[in-house]
C-alpha cells in the first residue's frame, strides 16, 4: 500500500532562516509527486508536480526536488506569509480512476 | 477560468442526521473527487466520479455516497452522521488528460454534535 510520510510535523523559522521539508514515499511505480500549500480552513493550493528522480522546480522562495525515495521542499529566506501547512501527495491510477495519497503535512510558522 | 466552488462553507448537524455537500468543478474538468480531512491530518480519499459514475472509492462506508451531474458538478451525501464525521470535506476537480488537474475547493467544514 502506498505510504507518504512527512517530516517534521511542525517547523518554526525566523524570517530569512532557510530550511527544508521532507516527504518520503513508498510507492510502486511512482507517476508523479505533488506539493500543495494549505492555509487554515482552506483547500490545498497546488505548488509543484515532480515526475522523475533528479527533477527540480522553483517558485519564488520555494524549490522542490525529487529522489527515488523522497522529495524535499526547500524554503529560502522565508517570510511570514509563507506560514502554512505544506502537503505532499502521490497519485495512484487504476483504469480511469485516480486518487491522491497525502502525507499528514508540515505546519510551518515563520516569525519576524 | 473559474475555480472549484463548494457549498456550504460551514454547517453543524446532529448525530444521526443526513447531510448533502455540493461542488462545482473547474471549467474544463470532467472528474470530481471528494476527500475528508480531519484536524491535523492529510486529506483522505472518499471517492471519485467520472462521466456521472463512481469509478474509485476509498475506505469509507456505504453511508457516504455521491452524484455527478451532466455539467460535472457533484454532491456528497452522508447518512446517519457520526461524531467522527466532523471534518473538512474537500472537493477536487481534474481532467483525465492532465496530471496537473487536481484543483481543490476551499472545503466545507462539517461539525457533528
Amino acid at each position: 500500500e502506498d505510504q507518504v510520510t512527512q517530516s517534521p510535523e511542525a517547523l518554526r523559522l525566523q524570517e530569512g532562516e532557510s530550511s527544508s521539508l521532507n516527504c518520503s514515499y513508498t510507492v510502486s511505480g511512482l507517476r508523479g509527486l505533488f506539493w500543495y500549500r494549505q492555509d487554515p480552513g482552506k483547500g490545498p493550493e497546488f505548488l509543484f508536480t515532480l515526475y522523475s528522480a533528479g527533477e527540480e522546480k522553483e517558485k519564488e522562495r520555494l524549490k522542490a526536488t525529487l529522489t527515488k525515495k523522497e522529495s524535499f521542499l526547500h524554503i529560502t529566506a522565508p517570510k511570514p506569509e509563507d506560514s502554512a501547512t505544506y502537503l505532499c501527495a502521490v497519485p495512484l491510477y487504476t483504469g480511469t480512476a485516480s486518487k491522491l495519497t497525502f502525507g499528514t503535512g508540515t505546519r510551518l510558522q515563520v516569525t519576524l | 477560468e473559474t475555480g472549484v466552488t463548494q457549498s456550504p462553507t460551514h454547517l453543524i448537524k446532529t448525530r444521526g442526521q443526513q447531510v448533502t455537500l455540493r461542488c462545482s468543478s473547474q471549467s474544463g474538468h470532467n472528474t470530481v473527487s471528494w476527500y475528508q480531512q480531519a484536524l491535523g491530518q492529510g486529506p483522505q480519499f472518499i471517492f471519485q466520479y467520472y462521466r456521472e459514475e463512481e469509478n474509485g472509492r476509498g475506505n469509507f462506508p456505504p453511508r457516504f455516497s455521491g452524484l455527478q451531474f451532466p455539467n460535472y458538478s457533484s454532491e456528497l451525501n452522508v447518512n446517519a452522521l457520526e461524531l467522527d464525521d466532523s471534518a473538512l470535506y474537500l472537493c477536487a476537480s481534474s481532467s483525465m488528460t492532465s496530471l496537473y488537474g487536481y484543483t481543490f475547493g476551499s472545503g466545507t467544514r462539517l461539525t457533528v454534535v
